[in-house]
């Protein structure tokens, strides 16, 4: 199984909007609505952002938002916070049952 | 409030085995979905393995299939990664990660803190 494809890293000043990526295929984006976003700030745990594509975990800002479109799913972020600052990550289901990763983005807040 | 806690991590030959186990607490434990998340020093995060609450549907990555098997104990609230034919590549910290659902797929809505594994050529 391939990892979905992110952008190595993103940035922006604090404000702005970013929008990061996600890329799979037919057999996993492209196939089911369960897609989910990660942050994950050094040393610690993964944080679950985003579920069912654009849905919000109670406690998750709203500046946080995701897409789909096709087989590429984002994560957009709204108003940057220097707190964002985080490796995020996508994941799909698979038609497979299994689930895949991309391979995560960097983001810096300037 | 939902705590996982990983044990069993530690350094093991290549070709040698070792069974990870993860206590939860906090919420209605057989009615979710468990996994095993790993992800190797400085690298992303790579998907593991996974359990239905009642235990009786798996699915393994690719990379794992074959050699590691997970479980759960619904009495005893913990699951288990059982790891065989080790691999140097198998090095990681293994995350485990409750689903959303009782059925994989839909999001881990928490994690533990992860426990090491390292495997030693």
């Amino acid at each position: 199984q391939s990892a979905l494809t992110q952008p190595p890293s993103v940035s922006g000043s604090p404000g702005q909007s970013v929008t990061i990526s996600c890329t799979g295929t037919s057999s996993d984006v492209g196939s089911y609505d369960r897609v989910s976003w990660y942050q994950q700030s050094p040393g610690t745990a993964p944080k679950f952002m985003i579920y069912d594509v654009g849905d919000r975990p109670s406690g998750v800002p709203d500046r946080f938002s995701g897409s789909k479109s096709g087989n590429t799913a984002s994560l957009t972020i709204s108003g940057l916070q220097a707190e964002d600052e985080a490796d995020y990550y996508c994941s799909s289901y698979t038609t497979r049952n299994t689930l895949v990763f991309g391979g995560g983005t960097r983001l810096t807040v300037l | 409030e939902v705590q996982l806690l990983e044990s069993g991590g530690g350094l093991v030959q290549r070709g040698g085995s070792l069974r990870l186990s993860c206590a939860a607490s906090g919420f209605a434990f057989s009615d979710y979905a468990m996994s095993w998340v790993r992800q190797a020093p400085g690298k992303g995060l790579e998907w593991v393995s996974d359990v239905s609450g009642g235990g009786g549907i798996t699915y393994y990555g690719d990379s794992v299939r074959g050699r590691f098997a997970i479980s759960r104990d619904n009495f005893k609230n913990t699951v288990y990664l059982q790891m065989r034919s080790l691999r140097a590549e198998d090095t990681a910290t293994y995350y485990c990660a409750k689903d959303r659902s009782g059925y994989s797929g839909y999001g881990f809505d928490s994690w533990g803190q992860g426990t090491l594994v390292t495997v030693s050529s």
